[in-house]
């Protein structure tokens, strides 16, 4: 079953803008990561929010967490053209061991 | 560098005709999982295992079934493909803690892009 919805489905954005993408998800969740998936890739690791946290950092990249509305949003600034990519919301659900991965966001950033 | 390699990068198979996708890891995760991911859509998660332990997904036909021979290599056996079985299909894997895999990030192999002729 797919938990995470993106918003938006596609970005497009010029090198240098920030970017920010959003997932929305359904049940209770034990913490939320982010992935990147470049065409004809696998999926790489990001980052990794827990549900008692509300915001976390890595390089260029800000996600916060808001478990009250069951979202959370992924910020990446002074964008460039190699963040081109999808990314993806993939929750860590109670009770379940795998990953359910949102629907995605394609970003396109334009040189 | 420790790594999930997929091969072969792609497959074509024949309508029917068995297909074997395999996923090695040097990474000694404990968990291993297999993913299909359609065009522009989210992988969605066909089994796991968790060491030896075999966990199907409720919704993952019966004409998909996996082996995991010891803790290094995973197979994906398609007995009899069909043309919606065309796909990309994602090996993960991750190292399980005292919590469960919870808080452990994957670590994908390339995938293999699978398809139906």
């Amino acid at each position: 079953s797919q938990q995470g919805e993106e918003d938006p489905q596609a970005l497009s954005i010029q090198e240098g803008e920030n970017a920010t993408m959003n997932c929305s998800y359904k049940t209770s969740i034990n913490n939320l990561q982010w992935y990147r998936q470049n065409s004809g890739r696998g999926l790489v690791h990001l980052i990794l929010i827990r549900s008692n946290e509300r915001e976390k950092h890595s390089g260029r990249l800000r996600v916060t967490l808001d478990t009250s509305k069951k979202s959370s949003s992924l910020l990446i600034t002074a964008s460039r053209a190699a963040d081109t990519a999808s990314y993806f919301c993939a929750t860590d659900e109670t009770g379940r061991r795998a990953l359910t991965f949102g629907s995605g966001t394609r970003l396109q950033v334009q040189p | 560098d420790a790594m999930v390699i997929q091969n072969p990068r792609y497959q074509v198979t024949q309508f029917g005709k068995p297909v074997t996708l395999s996923c090695s890891q040097t990474l000694n995760h404990n968990v291993m999982y297999w993913y299909q991911q359609k065009s522009s859509q989210a992988p969605k998660l066909l089994f796991h295992y968790y060491d030896k332990d075999f966990n199907n997904e409720a919704d993952t036909p019966d004409n998909f079934q996996s082996r995991r021979p010891n803790t290094s290599f995973c197979f994906l056996d398609i007995r009899s493909p069909g043309l919606g079985d065309a796909a990309m299909y994602l090996c993960a894997t991750s190292r399980d803690t005292l919590q469960g895999a919870r808080g452990q990030p994957q670590h994908f192999g390339d995938g293999t892009r699978l398809s139906i002729l």
